[in-house]
């Protein structure tokens, strides 16, 4: 069973609107961080913002903020006030635990963002 | 201002020719991680190492081998090139017990032809 599901391969928003990229998780693990990056076309993965599983309240990074609905284990992204710069891949990744010391991240296979003017 | 490099951006490589490819960071971290990205699939983990001399396979090892000789470099070789081997390779890094985010790479897209 894939770990994190990315169910929407491309969205397209109008500038200005707000748009929410959906990202459900499953694991056994009552320890774990979601993340959210974006990557433009030019490549690079940027991150985004970070829940944690113990976290009470929504993690919000400016325009972002996460929706983190434990018992449905969803941690969707909503963007708000969509801009041209933001349409690019965004990845939904998990962290479980720790193997061999470090930490790893699970990456879904990606919503494609299309921001229409 | 952090920093991942990878020494290359795109690279050519002929079928079974040994390929290395290199990352280096510059903010001290003791996890290095190789993905491979394709269309549809996201990010696949192929090996990380936690430590220097110290790596472990990630989720796609096969094909691959690692070396990291020193904290900041985190190499990833590609003993005998194939074209299924065709992908954008990303390198990351994080502090050791981080449980926040992991530091991406440029990337290198290889074309194996």
């Amino acid at each position: 069973a894939q770990k994190i599901t990315q169910t929407q391969p491309g969205m397209f928003v109008q500038e200005k609107e707000a748009v929410t990229l959906d990202c459900t998780y499953d694991t056994s693990d009552p320890s774990y961080g979601l993340f959210w990056y974006k990557q433009p076309s030019s490549g690079e993965m940027i991150f985004l913002i970070y829940q944690g599983s113990y976290d009470q309240q929504n993690a919000t990074e400016g325009r972002y903020s996460l929706n983190f609905q434990k018992a449905r284990k969803s941690a969707n992204l909503v963007i708000s006030a969509s801009q041209l710069g933001d349409s690019a891949m965004y990845f939904c990744a998990m962290r479980e635990g720790r193997r061999a010391g470090s930490y790893q991240l699970t990456f879904g296979k990606g919503t494609k963002l299309s921001v229409i003017p | 201002d952090v920093k991942v490099t990878q020494s290359s951006r795109y690279l050519v490589k002929r079928t079974g020719e040994k390929v290395f490819l290199e990352c280096v960071q510059d903010m001290d971290h003791e996890n290095m991680f190789w993905y491979r990205q394709d269309p549809g699939l996201g990010l696949r983990l192929i090996y990380f190492s936690y430590d220097v001399k110290m790596k472990e396979k990630g989720d796609i090892p096969e094909g691959y081998s690692v070396s990291r000789e020193k904290k900041e470099r985190f190499s990833l070789i590609l003993e005998s090139a194939s074209t299924n081997q065709t992908s954008m390779y990303l390198c990351a890094s994080s502090e050791q017990l981080a449980a926040y985010e992991q530091y991406f790479g440029p990337g290198t897209r290889l074309t194996v032809t």
